[in-house]
């Protein structure tokens, strides 16, 4: 069984620009969530992809949007980068049957914006 | 809108102690209760899940229980080891099945 991959690692990019972050869900799983994590934060929630459809909406700006595809593999886009959009990205996959969604990570993608 | 506590915010003992984690939310209508634990710059790690009808969870060393009427959560780490040392998180999903996190407690075991 393969865990939840993310892509790339580290990234830095400058104030304006654009960024893909990439997941791969859990073998099985068709939910994938998105969180953001700042420095000494907990995550906060940015959406929710459940079979390709947005399934819920954090506190964040249209400039985050997010795909789900075919396989339940999923991209985070971000747009017009912000020096406080730096954080490190989560991304969960879950099974969801109702109550018992259980949430698994990967391993996150650190971003700086410089 | 639901908020989670943690307390406290950080902690260190000597190692071979039992120590307890606390977490609070302000919504008792939950489906679920995870504790994670998170190494400096990586990833989350699920320890345990508590669904919402369930006390508790043993897990090894790790016990974790549930009051869903009084919104607490604690996890309990038994002879505790260097290697337990990292920031456990507690996070708390609802309908929306987003989870909501506390901020952690980061964990220091000295040798």
């Amino acid at each position: 069984e393969t865990g939840v991959t993310q892509s790339p690692t580290h990234l830095i990019k400058t104030r304006g620009q654009q960024v893909t972050l990439r997941c791969s869900s859990q073998s099985g799983h068709n939910t994938v969530s998105w969180y953001q994590q700042a420095l000494g934060q907990g995550p906060q929630f940015i959406f929710q992809y459940y079979r390709e459809e947005e399934n819920g909406r954090g506190n964040f700006p249209p400039r985050f949007s997010g795909l789900q595809f075919p396989n339940y593999s999923s991209e985070l886009n971000v747009n017009a980068l912000e020096l406080d959009d730096s954080a490190l990205y989560l991304c969960a996959s879950s099974l969801d049957t109702g109550r018992n969604n259980e949430q698994f990570f990967g391993p996150g993608t650190r971003l700086t914006v410089l | 809108k639901q908020e989670v506590t943690q307390i406290p915010a950080a902690l260190s003992v000597p190692e071979g102690e039992n120590l307890v984690l606390n977490c609070s939310f302000t919504d008792s209508a939950i489906y679920n209760l995870q504790w994670f634990r998170q190494d400096p710059g990586k990833g989350l790690t699920s320890l345990l899940l508590i669904q919402s009808s369930q006390r508790e969870q043993t897990s090894g060393r790790l016990n974790a229980s549930l009051d869903k009427s009084s919104g607490r959560s604690t996890l309990y780490i038994a002879a505790s080891q260097p290697g337990d040392s990292a920031t456990y998180l507690c996070a708390v999903s609802g309908s929306a099945r987003q989870l909501t996190f506390g901020s952690g407690t980061q964990l220091t075991v000295l040798p």
